[in-house]
């Protein structure tokens, strides 16, 4: 089975513009997760998508959203970019049918804000 | 709320010795832990996981250890090789979310 995929990989963008990142989860599995990952703060959860539906979401603000597609793929888009936005960003999927189901990880997006 | 964290940021080991990475959380209802291994450049690899009505699972030259009453568990890598050098997470669920929480990272480095 293919693994889990990001595009792009690396982005580089300025402050103001806003950005587009798109996932796509294992084959067959239905949940996806975004993370952020700085080396300030570790990796923290952005949100989960299940079924088209957002599941759960983390602590960042409004500029932050994301969207599921019937197909589970993912993108996450962030608007008004701020320098502090610099990090990778991970993707992570799993079956969706319960809580306890390992969640496994795509390379990432490297996104950099001048 | 959930709090995940390893005792030790960094750890050296000689190639071929055991490893043990360490990780101490704070919800003692949360039921479920992975073990992740990053690379430089890569997403966190899923290691070994393990349940909260287990004690202890063991993998290829890995096992993981679940200590309910301290609320620690730990992850020993057996004859650690070059391949082991990376950035090792433990992650939990907490009750009731589809989220994991993650801990700060341990950084293992094999000396040759």
């Amino acid at each position: 089975k293919a693994g889990v995929t990001q595009t792009p990989r690396y982005l580089i963008k300025t402050r103001g513009q806003q950005v587009t990142l798109s996932c796509s989860p294992i084959s067959g599995h239905r949940s996806v997760s975004w993370y952020q990952q700085t080396p300030g703060q570790g990796l923290q959860f952005l949100f989960e998508y299940f079924s088209e539906t957002q599941r759960n979401k983390g602590n960042f603000p409004g500029r932050f959203s994301g969207r599921q597609f019937s197909n589970s793929r993912s993108e996450m888009n962030v608007s008004t970019l701020e320098l502090g936005d610099s990090a990778l960003y991970l993707c992570a999927s799993s079956p969706g049918g319960t809580r306890q189901e390992t969640q496994y990880f795509g390379p990432g997006t490297r996104l950099l804000v001048l | 709320g959930e709090s995940v964290g390893l005792h030790l940021p960094t750890l050296s080991v000689q190639e071929g010795d055991n490893s043990i990475i360490n990780c101490a959380y704070s919800n003692s209802a949360s039921d479920y832990f992975i073990w992740y291994k990053q690379e430089s450049g890569k997403g966190p690899q899923f290691i070994i996981d393990i349940r909260s009505n287990m004690d202890k699972r063991q993998g290829q030259r890995v096992t993981v250890l679940l200590n309910k009453t301290v609320k620690h568990l730990s992850l020993q890598i057996a004859a650690t090789q070059p391949g082991d050098s990376a950035v090792y997470f433990c992650a939990s669920y907490a009750p009731g979310d589809y989220k994991l929480s993650f801990g700060a990272g341990t950084t293992v480095t094999v000396r040759a």
